[in-house]
């Protein structure tokens, strides 16, 4: 299964909101996590289950859709959420990624 | 506190052999899945092998079938990546991880540089 994400960059300011997009090449019922990655610290899973959050995650995060197309949101941006994320497949195996999206501080 | 220590890594000339470990702690070990996952330098991530939490099934990616091996020690709580016939495209971060609807816990990886 192929995960497209979109964008590659994202450049936004704190407070305001964005949204990353994944789509699997066929359905994945739904069966996708989303992960943050900053330096120096371990890969965080923030949902799994399309939309169910892990525990800890802030509830700024959201996300949403099933099938073929996912989405990540978070609102009101804050400082520590500038980092890496990607969305991840686990409904077959090989377990697939999307490519990650950059959000940076504009 | 759920903790994934990884070891083994380092400098290895292609074709040579390398073994990665990773020592788990704060969970019961023989309940999950786990997991490596690799990075490549400035690249996204890369699911690698996958263990049952019995250790009865393997999986892998395509790139290291036949060439890697993925096995678990229950009574010592660790998690092992044997790889051989190294190639340069296997340089990368690896990182083990509890599975689990996703990768819920990670380590915070050991760097494998395959270079001659």
């Amino acid at each position: 299964v192929q995960m497209t994400q979109s964008p590659s960059y994202l450049s936004a300011s704190p407070g305001e909101s964005v949204s990353i997009s994944c789509k699997a090449s066929k359905s994945i019922s739904n069966n996708l996590a989303w992960y943050q990655e900053k330096p120096g610290k371990a890969n965080k899973l923030l949902i799994h289950s399309g939309s169910t959050l892990q525990s800890g995650t802030p509830s700024r995060f959201s996300g949403s859709g099933s099938g073929t197309d996912f989405t990540l949101t978070i609102r009101s941006l804050e400082s520590e959420d500038f980092a890496v994320y990607y969305c991840q497949q686990y409904n077959e195996y090989p377990l697939t990624f999307g490519s990650g999206t950059k959000l940076e501080i504009k | 506190e759920v903790q994934l220590v990884e070891s083994g890594g380092g400098l290895v000339q292609p074709g040579r052999s390398m073994k990665l470990s990773c020592a788990a702690s704060g969970f019961t070990f023989n309940n999950y899945d786990m997991a490596w996952v690799c990075q490549a330098p400035k690249k996204g991530l890369e699911w690698v092998a996958t263990i049952s939490y019995d250790g009865s099934s393997t999986y892998y990616r395509d790139s290291v079938k036949g060439r890697f091996t993925i096995s678990r020690d229950n009574i010592k709580s660790t998690l092992y990546l044997q790889m051989d016939s190294l190639r340069s495209e296997d340089t990368a971060t690896y990182y083990c991880a509890r599975q689990a609807r996703g990768f819920a816990y990670w380590g915070q990886g050991t760097l494998v540089t395959v270079s001659s």
